[in-house]
């Protein structure tokens, strides 16, 4: 079975640049999330859909990341205009559960952001 | 600038002895627990999970033990081996589903 596909694996930009990342989700997983690494902490949940719906975005700025899940398949996450502190590994996860049975989530190999 | 990231707590041990790895969680509403092995450039991978009416869970090589009295965690991992080396993230689940991840503790096994 494919896992969670995720791209690009590293992007370096410039503060107030702009970059999106890709995510493919294993096939059948109706739960979708962003999650923010950064250096030497654990992940933070930024937005999780449920198919195409948005569960929970309370932890995204908003003023500059968005995220959408057009078919309740495959999701991009932008980020614009970028900060430095937007440096991080950004982890999408799938799982099977709807939103009060989180169940075992499955990671993908996460795209690292570097802004400079 | 370069963003500076937290001091990973560490743990080091000897390979084949056995490793024990502690988390307090912060919400005593939290009903579900997973523990989460993460290698070097690659994302968190599921290891064992418990729910709240237990206090006990085994795997193969792994437990997890739950202590709700003082809101602790804990993941032995049995026979330590070069492979275990990870970081390793304990989670908890508020009503609802929202995980939250906690710091994290860096196993390093000595061979």
């Amino acid at each position: 079975e494919a896992g969670v596909a995720q791209s690009p694996r590293y992007k370096i930009i410039e503060k107030r640049q702009s970059v999106a990342f890709w995510c493919n989700p294993i096939s059948g997983h109706a739960t979708l999330y962003w999650y923010q690494q950064i250096l030497g902490q654990g992940p933070k949940l930024l937005i999780q859909f449920q198919n195409n719906g948005v569960v929970d975005d309370s932890q995204l700025p908003k003023d500059r990341f968005s995220a959408e899940r057009l078919k309740g398949v495959d999701s991009t996450l932008k980020i614009q205009p970028a900060k430095l502190e937007d440096s991080a590994v950004y982890l999408c996860a799938s799982s099977q559960g709807d939103r009060r049975n989180t169940g075992e989530l499955f990671f993908g190999e996460g795209s690292r952001l570097t802004v400079l | 600038g370069e963003s500076v990231g937290l001091h990973l707590p560490t743990l080091s041990v000897q390979e084949g002895d056995n490793s024990i790895i502690n988390c307090a969680y912060s919400n005593s509403a939290s009903d579900y627990f997973i523990w989460y092995k993460q290698e070097s450039g690659k994302g968190p991978q599921f290891i064992i999970d418990i729910r709240s009416n237990m206090d006990k869970r085994q795997g193969q090589r792994v437990t997890v033990l739950l202590n709700k009295t003082v809101k602790h965690l804990s993941l032995q991992i049995a026979a330590t081996q070069p492979g275990d080396s990870a970081v390793y993230f304990c989670a908890e689940t508020l009503q609802g589903g929202k995980l939250i991840f906690g710091q994290g503790t860096e196993l390093s096994v000595k061979p």
